[in-house]
């Protein structure tokens, strides 16, 4: 079974530029969450869906991440305009409810670097 | 809101040393709980979970948790690392009321010297 996989794996623009970042779910996972980690701290959560809705965003920084996932399969995350603080890593998990319990999986994250 | 915390944010030890990383977490409802590794360049992975049952949880590689609620605790152990324990680890936690999004610990980094 394929893991989570995350596109691309690392990003360097400047500030001002837009950037999509995309991530794949291990198949069958209606749960897809965003996690970004700032460098030196702690992993954050981001946003929430459960298949093509959006169940949970309140961890959105602001009006410029746009997060979609169409059709409920692969999920995208646009920064625009990115600003010098949107650098992190940005991780993407996905699960699946089983019984009232949750394991999220993770990607391999996507290393975003604004100049 | 949830919160969750790490004692250390580096841990340096020589190998067969005994490992134990102290996570806390402030919730007082039903919490789910999750330690995390990450290897060097490698994606996070799951060590190991409790949702409930037997406070003490094994995991992959020789790892072992144990909840004691009382104390808002799940501290990993291991009784001998390996210089291939290097890594950085995460405590997290997430519970059903805040749909099961996780709240992760700052992470640790440790530090197996061959």
């Amino acid at each position: 079974e394929a893991g989570v996989t995350q596109f691309p794996s690392h990003s360097v623009i400047e500030k001002g530029q837009t950037v999509t970042l995309r991530c794949d779910p291990i198949s069958g996972h209606d749960n897809l969450y965003w996690y970004r980690r700032v460098m030196g701290k702690e992993i954050k959560f981001l946003l929430h869906f459960v298949k093509e809705s959006k169940q949970d965003e309140s961890g959105m920084p602001n009006n410029r991440f746009l997060a979609e996932r169409t059709g409920g399969t692969y999920s995208t995350l646009k920064v625009q305009p990115a600003e010098l603080e949107d650098s992190g890593v940005y991780f993407c998990a996905s699960s699946q409810l089983r019984g009232g319990q949750e394991t999220q999986y993770f990607g391999p994250g996507t290393r975003l670097l604004v100049l | 809101a949830q919160s969750v915390s790490q004692h250390n944010h580096h841990v340096i030890l020589s190998e067969a040393a005994s490992l134990e990383l102290g996570c806390n977490y402030s919730y007082g409802g039903t919490v789910n709980l999750f330690w995390y590794v990450q290897y060097p360049g490698q994606h996070l992975q799951l060590l190991l979970k409790y949702f409930s049952g037997d406070p003490l949880v094994k995991g992959i590689k020789g790892f072992e948790a144990e909840f004691i609620k009382s104390k808002f605790s799940f501290n990993l152990r291991k009784p001998s690392v390996q210089w291939s324990d290097t890594a950085e680890y995460f405590c997290a936690a997430s519970h059903k009321a805040a749909g099961n999004k996780l709240t992760f610990g700052g992470g640790t980094r440790v530090l197996v010297k061959p």
